[in-house]
């Protein structure tokens, strides 16, 4: 089975570009996250998707964060403009609905 | 809102058993999980409590008392690959997302 897909792994930008990144979840798994991990804290969620809808974006900056999942799959994250408080991991997760949460490997992004 | 607490760093050697520890405050509780990180990599799911009472796989085990508010991850015949970072984190109402301790950094010594 593959597992969360994820692109691009690293990222460098400089403060005030815009950046985007991509998450394939795994197949068939309606529920997918965006999290946000800086360096030597635990996960912080962005944003949880159930299919195509949004449950929870609570926590999105949305005056400079955007996400989407269109058709309920693929989904993408945008920054713009970043900050250099956005230099993080950017992790996106899937899971059926058992609760167990089956995460990319992230793409890390660094902010000048 | 909810906040958890973990220990920031466990140090043991290889062979001992190493007990991690995690207090939560929720408005809300479905259950609460564990998570392995090692450096650069992504969290691994490691167990998920919803119930109290101990739950075992293999050289991990992890325990929940809802009426205390706390978690534990005890890791037995410690090796060193298991030196990583150990995540508890509580399911919650809202979207019966996750929430994420700060992590504890467990270091295995030979």
């Amino acid at each position: 089975e593959a597992g969360v897909a994820q692109s691009p792994r690293y990222k460098i930008i400089e403060k005030r570009q815009s950046v985007a990144f991509w998450c394939n979840p795994i197949s068939g798994h309606a529920t997918l996250y965006w999290y946000q991990q800086i360096l030597g804290q635990g996960p912080k969620l962005l944003i949880q998707f159930q299919n195509n809808g949004v449950v929870d974006d609570s926590q999105l900056p949305k005056d400079r964060f955007s996400a989407e999942r269109l058709k309920g799959v693929d989904s993408t994250l945008k920054i713009q403009p970043a900050k250099l408080e956005d230099s993080a991991v950017y992790l996106c997760a899937s899971s059926l609905s058992t609760g167990e949460l089956f995460f990319g490997e992230g793409s890390r992004l660094t902010v000048l | 809102g909810q906040s958890l607490e973990q220990p920031s760093e466990v140090t043991a050697v290889e062979g001992a058993i190493v007990q991690i520890n995690c207090t939560y405050q929720t408005s809300g509780f479905y259950g609460l999980s564990w998570y392995q990180q090692h450096d650069g990599g992504a969290p691994t799911f490691l167990s998920y409590n919803a119930l109290d009472g101990l739950e075992e796989t293999g050289r991990f085990s992890s325990f929940l008392s809802r009426s205390d508010s706390y978690g534990y991850l005890l890791l037995q015949e410690l090796q060193m690959k298991d030196s990583a970072s150990y995540f508890c984190a509580v399911r919650t109402p809202r979207g019966q997302n996750f929430v994420f301790g700060p992590g504890t950094r467990l270091s295995v010594l030979p």
